[in-house]
């Protein structure tokens, strides 16, 4: 069963910090590496996209790596924001399904 | 582009009654998902349609909960009757298709509370 860690569950750094959110999964047999922000009481908005032949996506501020070797990505965010505070979620797509880590709370603090 | 729509935003409902939520998925995605979030158990996802037919429902809980998706621009969850541990966030979702490189795409959820 595909399973997805992100850890720590909560960080709270200071603004114009950078900063590194972890995620690793079980399963080596991805195809897209997905992360998503989630802000209280919405849903959930899609930031980076890695595909299985890529190894990162930028967009902005955001940075996502993907290793599939050692089951790992991470989300590099760059001189933080408190607008960055958010639940950040990363998600496997494996077994034609896509499995959720259980997110890591950000909290930037002004 | 709308982005995806659920309806309704919130729903409180008592134990044993019926209970459906909508969903209109992004126009030319051919995927859709529905998923349940739970502070304990997080994101699980329940069913999910490849022009508009069920692929996998293993993740439906029980004989309680059904999905149709009669067009492309429509989808239901239903649950009856319902419970109070089926107090959840529901998010549909959708894609341009199943699979690599296709993003997904959430609506803000129903809130369901069942007392």
């Amino acid at each position: 069963k595909q399973e997805v860690t992100q850890i720590p569950a909560a960080l709270s750094v200071p603004e114009g910090e950078n900063l590194v959110l972890n995620c690793s999964f079980t399963d080596s047999a991805i195809y897209n590496l997905q992360w998503f922000r989630q802000d209280p009481g919405k849903g959930l908005t899609s930031l980076l996209l890695i595909q299985s032949s890529q190894r990162e996506q930028t967009s902005g501020r955001l940075n996502a790596s993907l290793d599939k070797s050692s089951g790992r990505s991470t989300l590099y965010i760059a001189a933080s924001q408190p607008g960055d505070s958010a639940t950040y979620l990363c998600a496997n797509f494996g077994n034609e399904k896509l499995t959720f880590g259980t997110g890591t709370r950000l909290t930037i603090i002004p | 582009d709308a982005g995806v729509i659920q309806s309704p935003r919130h729903e409180v409902t008592e134990m044993g009654q019926e209970v459906t939520l909508r969903c209109k998925p992004i126009s030319g995605h051919n995927s859709l998902f529905w998923y349940r979030q739970t502070m304990m158990r997080g994101l699980e996802l329940l069913i999910y349609f490849n022009n508009n037919v069920p692929i996998d429902d293993s993740g439906m809980p029980e004989d309680r909960f059904s999905a149709k998706m009669p067009n492309a621009s429509f989808s239901t969850l239903k649950i009856q009757p319902s419970e109070p541990r089926d107090s959840a966030v529901y998010f549909c979702a959708s894609s341009r298709r199943q699979g690599a490189g296709s993003p997904l795409h959430f609506g803000n959820g129903t809130r369901l509370t069942v007392t």
